[in-house]
């Protein structure tokens, strides 16, 4: 089936490890964004990618780091993770701007924990 | 910023139209209103989107007043399945790619 897919869907990690989270998609969309959402609240943009080979930061990009790594895969990367990091994480694509829009597609989150 | 005000909670009755108002006083001229919806612990879902004329789909209606300050969303015969955090949304296609600020929306529940 078409769509986003991220991995894993759950991880429990410790402090000061790190983990790349994983995100592809098939719809040869050029954007992907990551998103982090907590408990009660909205969704917040850590970092997007405009296109392969660019990437940009959003409202809270500390403690992350993502590749783009050619068009199909987005990765998000937490070198030392922290409690603060706990968190569901969703990657999403879409089309870009000027092209018929059909909405942003999500995948089903990486549920992540830090202890 | 996500610019726009959502009640944070709605019910609604299951066969009836659910009608979930959003606020969005400072849309500017390019800036289009989507809507998406949240299923517990799933991804956020499209449902759709307007810039000043009122919208239908498969999955709702979406009415946007005159001045463009405020928009209804509408499912016409609400099911248990429609139980969703629903979230408004303006945005404007042409710039910064479309990225997407997220309030915390409306829980609408759906009862039998």
């Amino acid at each position: 089936n078409a769509g986003v897919t991220q991995t894993p869907k759950f991880q429990v990690l410790k402090t000061g490890q790190s983990m790349t989270l994983q995100c592809a998609q098939d719809m040869n969309h050029n954007s992907m964004y990551w998103y982090r959402q907590d408990p009660g609240m909205g969704l917040r943009l850590i970092y997007y990618s405009a296109s392969e080979g660019t990437t940009d930061k959003g409202e809270v990009p500390n403690g992350y780091n993502v590749s783009r790594l050619n068009k199909r895969e987005f990765s998000l990367r937490l070198e030392s993770a922290a409690p603060s990091q706990t968190s569901v994480y969703f990657c999403a694509s879409s089309s870009p701007s000027g092209q018929p829009f059909y909405g942003y597609t999500f995948g089903s989150g990486t549920r992540l924990t830090v202890v | 910023d996500a610019k726009t005000t959502q009640p944070p909670s709605m019910d609604c009755a299951e066969g009836r139209a659910a009608n979930l108002p959003c606020n969005h006083s400072t849309i500017s001229g390019n800036e289009y209103v989507y809507w998406y919806r949240q299923i517990h612990s799933q991804g956020p879902q499209y449902i759709i989107h307007g810039l000043k004329n009122n919208e239908t789909n498969e999955m709702a209606s979406l009415i946007i007043t005159e001045d463009r300050k405020s928009s209804t969303l509408i499912l016409p015969h609400a099911t248990l399945r429609d139980t969703a955090v629903y979230y408004c949304i303006v945005m404007d296609r042409g710039s910064t790619l479309g990225r997407l600020y997220f309030g915390r929306g409306t829980q609408l529940t759906v009862w039998p």
